[in-house]
């Protein structure tokens, strides 16, 4: 039980190169989540899944977008990358969305740089 | 909108001594209420949580937190730090329930803890 793991663990990109971020997950979880974690700022939330088939946008979703392949596999791709999406992207996931049982289990990250 | 203020950037204690980290919540409901810790180069681990009933809850690694309404705080205590208690802290406030969307999962900025031994 690998719990939730991420691919790759750092990649440095150039400004307007694309690239996917890769997440899974094998707890049977329903929902999924991709966040940014930069310094003072705490996590912030990109797009969540609240169940295999739908996305929706969380704080932070301009420059990104999302695919929900199927229960296990959520990712998340930068279409053009730009040096304000240098960071540390963490996916996680949890049972259900935001409910009283909810945890989010969170992967180990994926370290960006965006030269 | 929910927010969460975590006062303190940076906590040193010596090993063996008490700790305790700081969470503020803004929220205007019985929030629901996390505590997080993330080791050097991993990801977050939940410490413990808060939903309702007993205001003072029981963690793993000997953690534990006590929600006060009237003070808004969602403190993190351990009576005794270890080295590897080294870590960043993370307390995050959700809504839960059906109010999902706007209504997330909010982290504060985290409190790095160093163990000076």
């Amino acid at each position: 039980n690998a719990g939730v793991t991420q691919t790759p663990k750092f990649q440095v990109l150039k400004t307007g190169q694309s690239m996917t971020l890769q997440c899974a997950q094998d707890m049977n979880h329903n929902s999924m989540y991709w966040y940014r974690q930069d310094p003072g700022m705490g996590l912030r939330l990109i797009y969540y899944s609240a169940s295999e088939g739908t996305t929706d946008k969380g704080e932070v979703p301009n420059g990104y977008n999302v695919s929900r392949l199927n229960k296990r596999e959520f990712s998340l791709r930068l279409e053009s990358a730009a040096p304000s999406q240098t960071s540390v992207y963490f996916c996680a996931s949890s049972e259900a969305l935001w409910s009283e049982a909810d945890t989010q289990y969170f992967g180990p990250g994926t370290r960006l740089t965006v030269l | 909108a929910q927010s969460v203020t975590q006062p303190d950037i940076h906590i040193t204690v010596s090993e063996g001594a008490s700790l305790e980290l700081r969470c503020n919540y803004s929220y205007g409901a019985t929030p629901y209420l996390f505590w997080y810790v993330q080791s050097p180069g991993q990801g977050l681990q939940l410490l413990l949580k808060y939903f309702s009933g007993d205001t003072l809850v029981q963690g793993i690694k000997g953690f534990e937190a006590e929600f006060k309404r009237s003070q808004s705080s969602f403190n993190l205590r351990k009576p005794s730090v270890h080295w590897s208690d080294a870590a960043e802290y993370f307390c995050a406030v959700g809504a839960g329930g059906s109010n999902f969307g706007n209504e997330k999962l909010t982290f504060g900025t985290g409190t790095r803890l160093t163990i000076i031994p």
